[in-house]
């Protein structure tokens, strides 16, 4: 099976523009989890979708928002972007056991 | 509150033993998880317990005792590519879904 796939791997945005990052689960996953990893604050739960719902939500301002469409592909939306979003965003779709399949992630620069 | 606990660093030398530490308090239990995060990579699962003992993987083994809200994970003969950081995982019950420790980076010594 192909694993957890992201795009785009890398990003470079100004503050106050907004950004959109996709995911795409390991096939027959239907639950899709995002985290934050920064080195201050180590990986943050930010909110998890399954079938097309959001299932729970992490402690991120509304700023932080997302999606997940019928393939179980999932979006993540940053909107008016400030310095300290500038972090690894990581999706992971979830096993049988909860354990988490994570993908490459998303290495965003906020300038 | 909920919070994991993990020491930050630890060092250990090649073919040696380590065993790195977890508490963790969280509302309600689902289980105990271990990922293994090399440098510029993505964390990937190692282990998983929701019952009280041991659980051996090969080289890796975790420990669990709901009682103590206590895990460790146990690497034996240590390899120069077991460098990495080690993150301790639990789901709640509440909305958070997971909550991670800030992981121990281990340094594997020649």
């Amino acid at each position: 099976k192909a694993g957890v796939t992201q795009t785009p791997r890398y990003l470079i945005k100004t503050r106050g523009q907004q950004v959109t990052l996709s995911c795409s689960p390991i096939s027959g996953h239907r639950s899709v989890s995002w985290y934050q990893q920064t080195p201050g604050q180590g990986l943050q739960f930010l909110f998890e979708y399954f079938s097309e719902t959001q299932r729970n939500k992490g402690n991120f301002p509304g700023r932080f928002s997302g999606r997940q469409f019928s393939n179980s592909r999932s979006e993540m939306n940053v909107s008016t972007l400030e310095l300290g979003d500038s972090a690894l965003y990581l999706c992971a779709s979830q096993g049988v056991s909860d354990e988490q399949f994570f993908g490459p992630g998303t290495r965003l620069t906020v300038l | 509150g909920q919070n994991i606990d993990q020491p930050t660093e630890m060092t250990a030398t090649e073919g040696a033993i380590v065993q790195i530490n977890c508490t963790y308090q969280t509302s309600g239990f689902n289980g105990l998880f271990w990922y293994q995060q090399h440098a510029g990579e993505a964390p990937t699962f190692l282990s998983y317990n929701v019952l009280d003992g041991l659980e051996e993987k090969g080289r890796f083994s975790s420990f669990l005792s709901r009682s103590k809200g206590y895990s460790y994970l146990l690497l034996k003969e240590l390899q120069m590519k077991d460098s990495a950081s080690y993150l301790c995982a639990a789901p709640t019950s509440g909305t958070y879904k997971y909550i991670f420790g800030t992981g121990t980076r281990l340094k594997v010594l020649a």
